[in-house]
């Protein structure tokens, strides 16, 4: 058990529906990464945040965003939802800043119908 | 330039054989390379780590070699055991900031007993 807790494991919805996920990091950990996993991209990292700010920013679609709030939980929000952001969402923590040793939850399934 | 190109996709080893999974890289400014492990319904967990100040880091069965002037990296699990039948990735990013973890496609390892 990695320590951060992912919910829910499984999502199903529509296309254009708007859908959030949710991530508590490991005790003390005070960085969370969002990645998506599909098999044609493999794992591609789309934010981090810092306790609270966004640090970094990477094949993020403008129909998702995210948010990390003070007790250090994260939220991913998904809208305008297509068939092919079907995946497997991971969130992801490390005590520091630098994403060395990071911690994966056990992913949140999305399927978009 | 932010790519890890790993190879092979799929390997299949019998039990108590060498399993050899090969990664490379383009950008120079990478300086630290995790290999992660992923079993079935779980989150992807770090396995082993190398910067390329050294050319190689053992841990129990799992040994990762670097060359850093053909910027390739490999992992090599001794005497496999069916227990490391996974998805093994490789990642490569530059360290001391917020720098995305850069994974590359996967090899799903399969020891047979």
């Amino acid at each position: 058990d990695s320590g951060v807790t992912q919910t829910p494991k499984h999502l199903i919805t529509a296309t254009g529906q708007r859908v959030t996920l949710r991530c508590s990091p490991r005790s003390g950990d005070l960085s969370v990464y969002w990645y998506q996993q599909s098999l044609d991209q493999g794992l591609q990292f789309l934010i981090q945040y810092y306790n609270g700010e966004e640090r970094a920013k990477g094949n993020i679609l403008e129909r998702f965003s995210a948010q990390q709030f003070p007790d250090l939980h994260s939220e991913l929000n998904l809208s305008s939802l297509e068939l092919g952001d079907s995946a497997l969402y991971f969130c992801a923590s490390s005590a520091q800043v630098t994403n060395e040793k990071l911690f994966f939850g056990s992913g949140t399934q999305l399927s978009v119908l | 330039q932010q790519q890890v190109k790993q190879s092979p996709q799929s390997l299949i080893v019998q039990k108590g054989g060498i399993s050899i999974i090969n990664c490379a890289y383009e950008n120079t400014a990478f300086d630290y390379f995790p290999w992660y492990q992923q079993f079935p319904g779980k989150g992807p967990a770090l396995l082993i780590a190398i910067r390329p100040d050294v050319s190689e880091k053992k841990e129990g069965r799992f040994t990762i070699s670097f060359n850093k002037s053909a910027k390739q990296f490999s992992l090599h699990i001794m005497d496999s055991q069916p227990g490391d039948s996974a998805t093994y990735f490789c990642a490569a990013s530059i360290s001391g900031g917020a720098q995305k973890l850069v994974f590359g496609q996967g090899t799903r390892l399969t020891i047979n007993p």
